[in-house]
C-alpha cells in the first residue's frame, strides 16, 4: 500500500524559517518532489530529490534520507506570498501522488 | 511556450448533460494527467497518458472517460455525473512519464460543479 504523512497546518512568522515534514510508504519510488498551491491557484513545482541530500534553490531546499522514508521541505526568511499549501509527492512509475498537504500560515 | 491551457475555466452541468473539459499544452511534453481536486484537498490522480495511450486510470468511474487525441490535446468527456464529482479538475502535463525527475506543469483548472 502507500502512506504519506505530513503535518495539516504549520504557522510560522514573517522572516523566520520553517520545516515541514514529510514520510512516505510507497511501491516503486524514485524520487520525493513538493509543490506549493495559493487559495484558487494551481499547485507549481518547486523542488525534486531524487537522490538523499539537501537540494537548495533559492529560499527553498528540500532535502531526503531514503533509508528514514522521509524527507523535508525548507523555507527561509518567510515572507507573506508563502502563504499556501505544500505537498509533498512522491514520483514512483508513471505517476506522481500528492500527500494531504501541510498549509502554512504566516504571521506579520 | 511554457503553459497549459484548460477550458472551459467554469462549467455547471445537469446530471443528464454531455460535456467535455480540454487542455492544451505546446512543450513538447509525452505524459498527460488528469487531476480531481476538492476543495481543502489535495489532487487525486485520475489518468495518465503517456506518449498518446492510456498507461494509468486509477479507477475512475466509467461516467469519466479520457480522450488523448495527439500529443499536445487531453480531453475528459463527462456523462451522467453526480453533484458529488463536484470538484476543480486540473490538467497537468510532464516532459514524460518514465522514471525521473517528472516535473508537473499544471492548467489552471476547469471548476465544475454538477446540479
Amino acid at each position: 500500500g502507500q502512506s504519506l504523512e505530513q503535518p495539516s497546518e504549520v504557522t510560522a512568522v514573517e522572516g523566520a524559517i520553517v520545516q515541514i515534514n514529510c514520510t512516505y510508504q510507497t511501491s516503486g519510488f524514485y524520487g520525493l518532489s513538493w509543490y506549493q498551491q495559493h487559495d484558487g491557484g494551481a499547485p507549481t513545482f518547486l523542488s525534486y530529490n531524487g537522490l538523499d541530500g539537501l537540494e537548495e534553490t533559492g529560499r527553498f531546499s528540500s532535502f531526503l534520507s531514503r533509508s528514514d522514508s522521509y524527507g523535508y521541505l525548507l523555507l527561509q526568511e518567510l515572507q507573506m506570498k508563502d502563504s499556501a499549501s505544500y505537498f509533498c509527492a512522491p514520483v514512483g512509475q508513471d505517476k506522481i501522488i500528492f500527500g494531504k498537504g501541510t498549509r502554512l500560515h504566516i504571521l506579520p | 511556450d511554457t503553459e497549459v491551457t484548460q477550458t472551459p475555466k467554469h462549467l455547471v452541468m445537469g446530471m443528464t448533460n454531455k460535456k467535455s473539459l480540454k487542455c492544451e499544452q505546446h512543450m513538447g511534453h509525452r505524459a498527460m494527467y488528469w487531476y480531481k481536486q476538492k476543495a481543502k484537498k489535495p489532487p487525486e490522480l485520475m489518468f495518465v497518458y503517456s506518449y498518446e495511450k492510456l498507461s494509468i486510470n486509477e479507477s475512475v468511474p466509467s461516467r469519466f472517460s479520457p480522450e488523448c487525441p495527439n500529443s499536445s490535446l487531453l480531453n475528459l468527456h463527462l456523462h451522467a455525473l453526480q453533484p458529488e464529482d463536484s470538484a476543480l479538475y486540473l490538467c497537468a502535463s510532464s516532459f514524460n512519464s518514465l522514471a525521473g525527475a517528472n516535473v508537473l506543469t499544471f492548467g489552471a483548472g476547469s471548476r465544475l460543479t454538477v446540479l
